[in-house]
């Protein structure tokens, strides 16, 4: 399988925590995507990072990604109630619209009061 | 941003009979769409591309006359499942990418899923 593997499989913090997760994947991309699924919805994309970058923010959250290691990080901070869902990062292997994602296994994060 | 209509978001089905779902790309172009299948719990698994006005391209492992593919326009992509079974259960997701550099803010483009019982 060419499925990424992430860590951990669940992260449960209470409010205003930060939630950090990992990624691992195993050929060579384009870019890495995360989404966030909240149960039994689609996928909502968060955010972009491409091969030749390193570091990438919007608003709460901050990516890296270290291609050398084949692995990216998704800093949530701040986290909120309305955070608590499944993340995912996707990665592409070529730049054009037929290009497949190969999602990772996933996240479950767990935000408390 | 893009949007993409999958319909229906729920079905069910006795065994035996065929379900058609449907992905339409609502405000943008599609020449390929993307089927893919979600166990409770897991990840979601690429199960085809699909191309418009060419034949879709399976993934090793799954049955191209059990999950029949038609992408007849560059709005539509339909997936069949045909002579369902309980282990056909899953919830399937389509997605799409809109040409142009927009989806590098946006990603890719998911329909909101249909959740298939098999009974």
């Amino acid at each position: 399988s060419q499925q990424g593997e992430e860590d951990p499989q669940a992260l449960s913090i209470q409010e205003g925590e930060n939630a950090t997760m990992n990624c691992s994947y195993k050929t060579s991309i384009n870019n890495l995507q995360w989404y966030r699924q909240n149960s039994g919805r689609g996928l909502v994309h968060l955010i972009l990072i491409r091969s030749n970058e390193r570091e990438k923010h919007s608003g709460r959250l901050r990516v890296t990604l270290d291609t050398s290691k084949k692995s990216s990080s998704l800093l949530i901070t701040a986290s909120r109630a309305a955070d608590t869902a499944s993340y995912f990062c996707a990665t592409a292997a070529g730049p054009g619209t037929a290009s497949k994602l190969t999602f990772g296994t996933g996240t479950r994060l767990q935000v408390t009061l | 941003g893009a949007v993409v209509s999958q319909h229906p978001s729920w079905v069910i089905c006795k065994s035996g009979t065929s379900v058609k779902i449907e992905c339409r790309s609502l405000d943008f172009q599609a020449t390929t769409m993307f089927w893919y299948r979600q166990f409770p719990k897991q990840s979601l698994m690429l199960m085809a591309t699909s191309n418009e006005g060419s034949k879709a391209t399976y993934e090793q492992g799954v049955e191209k006359d059990k999950f029949l593919i038609n992408h007849a326009s560059l709005t539509l992509s339909t997936l069949t499942v045909t002579s369902a079974h309980p282990e056909d259960s899953s919830f399937y997701i389509c997605s799409a990418r809109p040409l142009g550099e927009a989806w590098v803010h946006y990603g890719y483009t998911f329909g909101s899923g249909t959740r298939l019982t098999v009974v």
